[in-house]
């Protein structure tokens, strides 16, 4: 049974740039959360994706949108990324929100 | 004041040490609760779930007290492999609220 897997791990961008990461949840799991995981700091979070549409969002600028498709795959963008951007960006798998699972991450950075 | 609160760390140990982690959190509106921990540069991974009755795992034990919004996680007979940071997480409607997190680093 995979886990939820995340792509790619590693990412450097230069400001200016947008970005989009990609997530596939865990086997039977329908809803996607995304949280950005700054050095030294708890996971924040982004956003949540449950039946392709977004369920609740955190605070964070409109730069960060997401897509959550029929399969329950997600992809999150970022536009106009800042240095400040730079972090690792986690995926969590549930069932309607409930105990979350991460991926990986991928580890972006801003230059 | 931060959503949830921890201890500050790093907490340094002797294997075989019991050690405790506290936990508060400021909506009483959460609904679950829960320990992540968390290796350096990995994701974090489910510990376990805290439930108000208090529930165990092996050397782990959780304990919840909603009337003081606060969560606690007790591990006995340290090894030195649960060296990692403990996150302290609350569910508010499939919404994560991490804590900072606590270092532990367990010593031979």
């Amino acid at each position: 049974d995979a886990g939820v897997t995340q792509s790619p791990t590693h990412l450097i961008k230069t400001r200016g740039q947008q970005v989009t990461l990609r997530c596939s949840p865990k086997s039977g799991h329908d809803t996607v959360s995304w949280y950005q995981q700054a050095l030294g700091q708890g996971p924040q979070f982004i956003f949540q994706y449950y039946e392709e549409e977004e369920r609740q969002r955190g605070n964070f600028p409109d730069r960060f949108s997401g897509h959550q498709f029929p399969n329950y795959s997600s992809e999150l963008n970022v536009n106009a990324l800042l240095l400040g951007d730079s972090a690792l960006y986690l995926c969590a798998s549930s069932l309607l929100g409930n105990e979350q699972y991460f991926g990986p991450g991928t580890r972006l950075t801003v230059t | 004041r931060k959503e949830v609160e921890q201890d500050p760390g790093p907490f340094n140990v002797p294997e075989g040490a019991t050690v405790a982690f506290n936990c508060t959190y400021s909506n009483s509106a959460s609904q679950s609760f829960f320990w992540y921990r968390q290796d350096c540069r990995k994701e974090p991974k489910l510990l376990m779930s805290v439930y108000s009755s208090g529930n165990e795992d092996g050397r782990f034990t959780a304990q919840l007290n909603r009337a003081s919004q606060y969560i606690s996680l007790l591990i006995r007979d340290s090894k030195l492999s649960d060296s990692a940071t403990y996150l302290c997480v609350v569910n508010q409607g499939g919404k994560l609220i991490f804590g900072q997190g606590t270092e532990l680093s367990v010593k031979p």
